[in-house]
């Protein structure tokens, strides 16, 4: 069965810091994998996503994060954090050519220390 | 115009009572879905919805129900409101035939307290 950890609840950095989000999945086959991020009060919004090719994939506000096969990780990266970026981020991986079956982990909080 | 929009944005309800939160979307996608989140839990899929005709149970759907009324429509009903289904809802809707692969898009949510 698929599943994913994210084993960070909760993570300070400092503004400017660069920054490592963890995510460890389970799964048989090669994934479809994402991160989302959720800004208070606000839904979750695409960061990025791997489906195939480039095991490095670039995102949306200067996110990247690297599918390693090896490791079942999809960690997500940033070189250097704004307090903007204080949300709460989630990893989840999908089911090849079935979107209903798309597991969430359950978070790691962002807090940015100025 | 955001692309998925729920109502009511925040609610407040008493046990036993019924009450309807509703998704609408503008991005033409055939696929809908209603989740709930809950703190430390990340997000748990309830139902559902490849297409008008096409509704399907989620992991939690006990005390759930869903109905598609057009394809940019799908409304989640909690028929007998309890307190343990105080949460953040969420509705996305996905295209099954994006290319790059299928991603799910969501809406800002519905805040949901039982008392």
């Amino acid at each position: 069965a698929q599943s994913v950890t994210q084993p960070d609840i909760h993570i300070t950095v400092s503004e400017g810091a660069s920054l490592e989000l963890r995510c460890n999945y389970s799964y048989g086959a090669t994934p479809y994998l994402f991160w989302y991020v959720q800004s208070p009060g606000q839904g979750l919004q695409l960061l990025l996503k791997y489906f195939s090719g480039d095991t490095l994939v670039q995102g949306i506000k200067g996110f990247e994060a690297e599918f390693k096969r090896s490791q079942s990780s999809f960690n997500l990266r940033k070189p250097s954090v704004h307090w903007s970026d204080a949300a709460e981020y989630f990893c989840a991986v999908g089911k090849y050519s079935s979107a209903s079956k798309i597991i969430f982990g359950s978070g790691t909080r962002l807090s940015i220390r100025p | 115009d955001a692309d998925v929009t729920q109502t009511p944005r925040n609610r407040i309800t008493k046990t036993g009572k019924r009450i309807m939160l509703e998704c609408s979307q503008t991005k033409g996608h055939d696929r809908m879905y209603w989740y709930r989140q809950d703190p430390g839990l990340g997000l748990r899929l309830i139902y559902y919805s490849f297409d008008v005709k096409d509704i399907n149970k989620g992991e939690i759907s006990d005390g759930y129900s869903v109905s598609r009324q057009a394809q940019a429509k799908f409304s989640l009903s909690l028929e007998s409101a309890i307190p343990n289904q105080t949460a953040l809802y969420f509705c996305a809707t996905s295209d099954s035939k994006e290319h790059q692969g299928e991603t799910q898009y969501f809406g800002p949510g519905t805040r949901l307290l039982v008392l």
